[in-house]
């Protein structure tokens, strides 16, 4: 069965610096990988997702991952992090065949220093 | 309304209630799914429901019973419920019948069970 670690629980930034969120999973097969990003009290919303094709994948707000088959990561990065960066981030690894359910990581909470 | 909706957004019951969770997209997905976010835990899938049709359950106990009566809406029924099941639940959905398909996240019900 496929898993997901990400290894930082909580990580703090001050505002305008950089940003690197680490994830890394196990799964036998190509992955289909995905970032989402959660604030306080609501849903999840997709930041970027890796199929296939280029390893260095955009999203939304500014940020973008790297897909390191190597070394089975999927780490999120942004160059400069503001204060609505504020939220609690998850990876997750679909399975490129069979069941359709995603695995998530424990989430990491990313809090910004003014 | 747009995306995947969740009603309610907040649920207060006792263990003897018996209450439901309601879900609707607008998206033209074909599978919807629930999944439970508690506490210092990684999101877990409880269900998945594929064309109506359930494909998948996570070993989710009786009290807990998913309804589906058409790719637009997905019901959670709760009866006897115990205080451990306090969390939020969270609907997605998606187009199952592509190779690569992404789920999208309502904003969650929070239940409280006192």
């Amino acid at each position: 069965a496929q898993s997901v670690t990400q290894p930082d629980i909580h990580i703090t930034v001050s505002e305008g610096a950089s940003l690197e969120l680490r994830c890394n999973y196990s799964y036998g097969a190509t992955p289909y990988l995905f970032w989402y990003v959660q604030s306080p009290g609501q849903g999840l919303q997709l930041l970027l997702k890796y199929f296939s094709g280029d390893t260095l994948v955009q999203g939304i707000k500014g940020f973008e991952a790297e897909f390191k088959r190597s070394q089975s990561s999927f780490n999120l990065r942004k160059p400069s992090v503001h204060w609505s960066d504020a939220a609690e981030y998850f990876c997750a690894v679909g399975e490129s065949r069979g069941r359709r359910a995603l695995t998530f990581g424990s989430g990491t909470r990313l809090q910004v220093q003014p | 309304e747009t995306g995947v909706t969740q009603t309610p957004r907040h649920l207060v019951m006792g263990m003897t209630n018996k209450k439901s969770l309601k879900c609707e997209q607008h998206l033209g997905h074909n599978a919807m799914y629930w999944y439970k976010q508690s506490a210092k835990k990684p999101l877990e899938l409880m269900f998945v429901y594929n064309f109506k049709e359930q494909t998948e359950n996570n070993s989710v106990p009786s009290r807990f019973s998913p309804e589906c009566p058409n790719s637009s809406h997905l019901f959670l029924h709760l009866h006897t419920l115990q205080p451990e099941d306090s969390a939020l639940y969270l609907c997605a959905s998606s187009q199952a019948n592509m190779v690569t398909d992404t789920q999208y996240f309502g904003p969650g019900t929070r239940l409280t069970v006192l």
